[in-house]
Order: structure tokens, then C-alpha cells, then sequence
């Protein structure tokens, strides 16, 4: 297994575009995270996959903003309707939860996401 | 909520040692983790402590005072390739982390 990953590296996409990123977590790993990192801040929260339920989503994550994970394998991060304020790298993680345990969080190489 | 303080920027030479320090406050703590993350790159792991005390590995120890609310990375040996930015994580609820702004760590020759 080569990690975590994530693709496409870089989008440039025009505002009011949709665009949807996939993350490939480490195979064996039932949770799954996205953050959102903007120039010279840490990564922020956005939500959090426990095999294929959402278990929660930030205030940050807007209407515009969906996850899915229906396998519980891969994910997608969709924006509808971008604004230039959605330009960011986006970030997904995952890890592995077992009862009483949980492992360090391993991230992608992350999405590059440049509205003009 | 969670809030997490770290200096914005750190320089020091080749060879020395150099103290991050973070403090944070949250509603829920599970321990307290240190990111590496060099520019366009993914933060990688470093250390985590969900206990007081220190914790070494290799030239980078970390260490956690739970009451103070407080933790710091320490570099040792410094190396012209550890400039980059260094990011405490707070660990909370079902392993999320919630992360400061990053330090940004100049490693001078």
C-alpha cells in the first residue's frame, strides 16, 4: 500500500464550476477525514467517514459542499458553484479506529484547488 | 471549541537545538500530535502524547503538560532539511485533529 491518495494534485477550475476530488485511503483504515488548508494556516476540519456513514460535518462545510463514501473505501469531496473563496489545498486523511485504540492519522498528498 | 497557539516563525543554524512551543485549550483532549509538513507537501507525523512527560524519537523529542495545557516539539541536531512548518494537533472525539496555525521552522547554514 503507498498511503494515502489523492486525486487530481491540482484544479483550475472557473467560479460557479462544479469540481470533485477522490481520496484513496490506506486500504485497511474505516475512517476517513477532510480538511481544508488556506496559505499559512493549519488544516481545518471538514468532516469524517466511519467506513461509509458520515458521522459529522463542520460549519465550515457549506450547502455547496458534499462527501461521500459508499463503500466505505474511497471517498469523494464535491463542490458545487465554486467561489474563490474555496481556493485551497484539500486534504483527506484516514486511520484506523479499533475498540479502545486509535492510530495516528496518515494524509494525502492533498488537492490543490484554484478558482479564478 | 478548540484553540491553539504556536509561534508564527522560528529561525535558528545548523546544528543547534530548537524549543515549539504550543498551547491550546479544547473542550475535549485525547493528547496532543506534532505534524511535519514542508511547502507543497502532505503534514506527516512526527509524535504524539497522550500522557505527561516526554517522549523521544531520534532527534525530535515532544513533550505534554496536561494541566498547563501546554506541549512542545523539541529539535535537536538541527538539519538544513527539517525547514519546514511544524504544526501541534489537538487530538479529540473520534481521532480528529484540530491543528494551529504551524510554525515556520528556518534552518539556517
Amino acid at each position: 500500500d503507498t498511503g494515502v491518495s489523492q486525486d487530481p494534485r491540482h484544479k483550475i477550475t472557473k467560479r460557479g464550476q462544479n469540481v470533485t476530488f477522490r481520496c484513496d485511503p490506506i486500504s485497511e483504515h474505516n475512517r476517513l477525514y477532510w480538511y481544508r488548508q488556506t496559505l499559512g494556516q493549519g488544516p481545518e476540519f471538514l468532516t469524517y467517514f466511519q467506513n461509509e456513514a458520515q458521522l459529522e460535518k463542520s460549519r465550515l462545510l457549506s450547502d455547496r459542499f458534499s462527501a461521500e463514501r459508499p463503500k466505505g473505501s474511497f471517498s469523494t469531496l464535491e463542490i458545487q458553484r465554486t467561489e474563490q473563496g474555496d481556493s485551497a489545498m484539500y486534504l483527506c486523511a484516514s486511520s484506523l479506529a479499533v475498540v479502545g485504540e486509535n492510530t495516528e492519522a496518515f494524509f494525502g498528498q492533498g488537492t490543490r484547488l484554484t478558482v479564478v | 471549541g478548540q484553540s491553539l497557539e504556536q509561534p508564527s516563525e522560528v529561525t535558528a543554524v545548523e546544528g543547534a537545538i530548537v524549543q515549539i512551543n504550543c498551547t491550546y485549550q479544547t473542550s475535549g483532549f485525547y493528547g496532543l500530535s506534532w505534524y511535519q509538513q514542508h511547502d507543497g507537501g502532505a503534514p506527516t507525523f512526527l509524535s504524539y502524547n497522550a500522557l505527561d512527560g516526554l517522549e523521544e524519537t531520534g532527534r525530535f523529542s515532544s513533550f505534554l503538560s496536561r494541566s498547563d495545557s501546554y506541549g512542545y516539539l523539541l529539535l535537536q541536531e538541527l538539519q538544513m532539511k527539517d525547514s519546514a512548518s511544524y504544526f501541534c494537533a489537538v487530538r479529540g472525539n473520534f481521532n480528529k485533529f484540530y491543528f494551529g496555525s504551524g510554525t515556520k521552522l528556518n534552518v539556517k547554514p
